[in-house]
């Protein structure tokens, strides 16, 4: 069974920039998470679908947006990067609202 | 709101046995998970306990006393590639809402 899966692997942007993260959950898994994972910090929860709609939010300023499609994949879309948006983001999935699966994530770089 | 405290870091020897403690304050409790982490890589799902006792699988066992907002994860024979992060997380149900609240991490360093 295929895990879940990030792309880019990695990205370098520079301020003011846009960028957009993509993640494909486990086949059968409905809910989609992603988290940021700044260096020296615990992951930080930023938004969580399940069946294409926007359940939850962490406290992250609207800049940090995303959707889910009709195939459960996710976007993560970042605006007007700023220099502390450079993290790890990381996507994880689950089917019973338990325990999520993590993807690799995608490693950004905003100078 | 949630509050997850864990030690920072921890050494140990190749071979023993090493416990890492997690205390936490929760609004709505929905398990408590533990997370491994390779620098660099994703977290990797341990084990998640939503009652109380003890889970064993392995070399790994997770503990939870949900009176005491207290777990721990014991892992025996000790062996180098088992240096990693390991992360708390408490599941929250309030508010309808189903994530994860990651303590910041516990860095376990195995040396020979």
């Amino acid at each position: 069974e295929a895990g879940v899966t990030q792309s880019p692997t990695h990205l370098i942007k520079t301020r003011g920039q846009q960028v957009t993260l993509r993640c494909s959950p486990i086949s059968g898994h409905t809910s989609v998470y992603w988290y940021q994972q700044a260096l020296g910090l615990g992951l930080q929860f930023l938004l969580w679908y399940d069946e294409g709609e926007e359940r939850n939010r962490g406290n992250f300023p609207p800049r940090f947006s995303g959707r889910q499609f009709p195939n459960y994949s996710s976007e993560l879309n970042v605006n007007a990067l700023e220099l502390e948006d450079s993290a790890l983001y990381l996507c994880a999935s689950n089917f019973d609202k338990i325990t999520q699966y993590f993807g690799p994530g995608t490693r950004l770089t905003v100078l | 709101g949630q509050n997850i405290d864990q030690p920072t870091e921890m050494t140990a020897t190749e071979g023993a046995i090493v416990q890492i403690n997690c205390t936490y304050q929760t609004s709505g409790f929905n398990g408590l998970f533990w997370y491994q982490q390779h620098a660099g890589e994703a977290p990797t799902f341990l084990s998640y306990n939503v009652l109380d006792g003890l889970e064993e699988k392995g070399r790994f066992s997770s503990f939870l006393s949900r009176s005491k907002g207290y777990s721990y994860l014991l892992l025996k024979e000790l062996q180098m590639k088992d240096s990693a992060s390991y992360l708390c997380a408490v599941g929250d149900s309030g508010a309808g809402s189903y994530q994860l609240t990651f303590g910041k991490g516990t860095k376990l360093s195995v040396i020979p």
